[in-house]
């Protein structure tokens, strides 16, 4: 299977900063996902990573905190804007593709002070 | 929007018993329901998965079924071993172009 590769895989930063985390697969997939997994919990979709146009989001996501770009198949970015201690959590992206199963990146732990 | 119950939170099983860890959903389009094995520090890892058209699905020590009509499917494990000890998450989504809601995960403890 596709492999995924995410960074930074982990950070510690100020509150109020913004931190870009970046996932590269090794081969084509059609839909790229991120996902958020606090602490000790389950994983809760972020957003669809659109390629070539606006991410969709789900609920109790917006674009202006968690602006995602996706330039192309294999690439996508997002970024924790204006950061809170709330926002400290694990981030992990997410490829699949017709009947390829959803496969992650190893995710990227951050820590927001 | 779906949601994904599953139980047990935590189970606790002699090692060589077997472990059987149950789910529900709500929306009746989804069709694709894989189960994610994730080692702490680590990234969830898939175990198996089950389409809407297969009501089981059997990989070695590892099996799953579904029941489309009552929206539930279940993960057997068998003659567990202490590898085997990990926090498992069911997942619920539309196949490839929907992202995935999961359960909260349950924390299996193979006991020696």
């Amino acid at each position: 299977s596709a492999v995924i590769s995410q960074k930074p895989s982990r950070d510690i930063c100020q509150r109020g900063t913004s931190l870009t985390i970046q996932c590269q697969v090794d081969s084509q997939v059609t839909m790229m996902f991120w996902y958020r997994q606090q602490p000790g919990q389950s994983l809760t979709l972020i957003a669809t990573a659109n390629q070539g146009s606006e991410a969709t989001y789900e609920s109790g996501f917006v674009i202006d905190k968690f602006p995602i770009s996706r330039p192309n198949l294999t690439f996508s970015t997002l970024t924790v804007s204006n950061m809170s201690p709330e926002d400290s959590s694990i981030y992990l992206c997410s490829g699949a593709g017709g009947h390829t199963e959803a496969f992650f990146g190893q995710g990227t732990r951050l820590t927001v002070v | 929007g779906e949601n994904v119950e599953q139980h047990p939170s935590t189970l606790s099983v002699q090692e060589g018993d077997s472990a059987v860890i149950k789910c529900t959903y709500s929306d009746s389009a989804s069709n694709y329901f894989p189960w994610y094995k994730q080692e702490l520090g680590k990234r969830p890892q898939l175990i198996i998965d089950i389409r809407s058209n297969v009501g089981e699905k059997k990989d070695q020590r590892i099996a799953v079924t579904l029941n489309k009509t009552a929206k539930h499917f279940s993960l057997h494990i068998t003659e567990t071993q202490p590898e085997d000890s990990a926090v498992y998450f069911c997942a619920a989504g539309g196949g490839g172009a929907d992202g995935l809601t999961f359960g909260k995960g349950t924390h299996l403890i193979i006991q020696p």
